[in-house]
């Protein structure tokens, strides 16, 4: 059964920091992996989609990449602000029509 | 606005009172799903909707009802329930299944006594 983990579970940088957010696949058959950002109360927000013919994709000081040889991504945070604070989460699908989250790695930037 | 919407986003019940959860998208989107989120478990798929009148089972289904009469709506049903359904439920949606971004709703807090 697919299983995904994120390492940390939580983090504490102070502003400005560059940070790297890991994500783990038990399957390495990932067929497209989103991340997404939640604030407390709210739902999820999209962040980045690596489709099945991706390796890598970039939103602004957002990169997120997967190498599908070992089934792990990784989502890099570039010059971290305050308004970064949230869980971050990512999830697979492994061409079954499932969706299967990570529990999430909450983030707090220090101003 | 493009969006998912969730009602009620709070809710109290007792156990055996049967509930229904409506969710409702606006961007013709085919792909439409339902998650629990507990604490330490994450986001689980309940059930999933790949197109109108085709739904199917996620990872815990049990004590769950859903159907896709229009595109646009995706109701979740819990005909009978018991506390170990307390929990915070998205709903989401997406273009298709593959390649394509998933839309959530704000969630609905149920507790049930």
């Amino acid at each position: 059964k697919q299983e995904v983990t994120q390492i940390p579970a939580a983090l504490s940088v102070p502003e400005g920091e560059n940070l790297v957010l890991n994500c783990s696949f038990t399957d390495s058959a990932i067929y497209n992996l989103q991340w997404f950002r939640q604030d407390p109360g709210k739902g999820l927000t999209s962040l980045l989609l690596i489709q099945s013919s991706q390796r890598e994709q970039t939103s602004g000081r957002l990169n997120a990449s997967l190498d599908k040889s070992s089934g792990r991504s990784t989502l890099y945070i570039a010059a971290s602000q305050p308004g970064d604070s949230a869980t971050y989460l990512c999830a697979g699908d492994s061409g079954t029509y499932k969706y299967i989250f990570g529990t999430g790695t909450r983030l707090k930037v220090l101003a | 606005e493009a969006q998912v919407t969730q009602n009620p986003r709070y809710l109290i019940t007792v156990t055996g009172k049967k509930l229904t959860v409506t969710c409702s998208q606006n961007m013709n989107h085919e792909y439409m799903s339902w998650y629990r989120q507990d604490p330490g478990l994450g986001l689980r798929q309940i059930y999933y909707s790949m197109n109108v009148e085709v739904t199917d089972k996620g990872d815990v289904p049990e004590g769950y009802k859903v159907s896709r009469k229009e595109k646009r709506n995706f109701p979740l049903i819990l005909e009978s329930p018991s506390p170990n359904q307390t929990s915070l439920y998205f709903c989401a949606s997406s273009l298709g299944m593959m390649n394509q971004p998933q839309h959530f709703g704000d969630g609905t807090r149920l507790s049930i006594l």
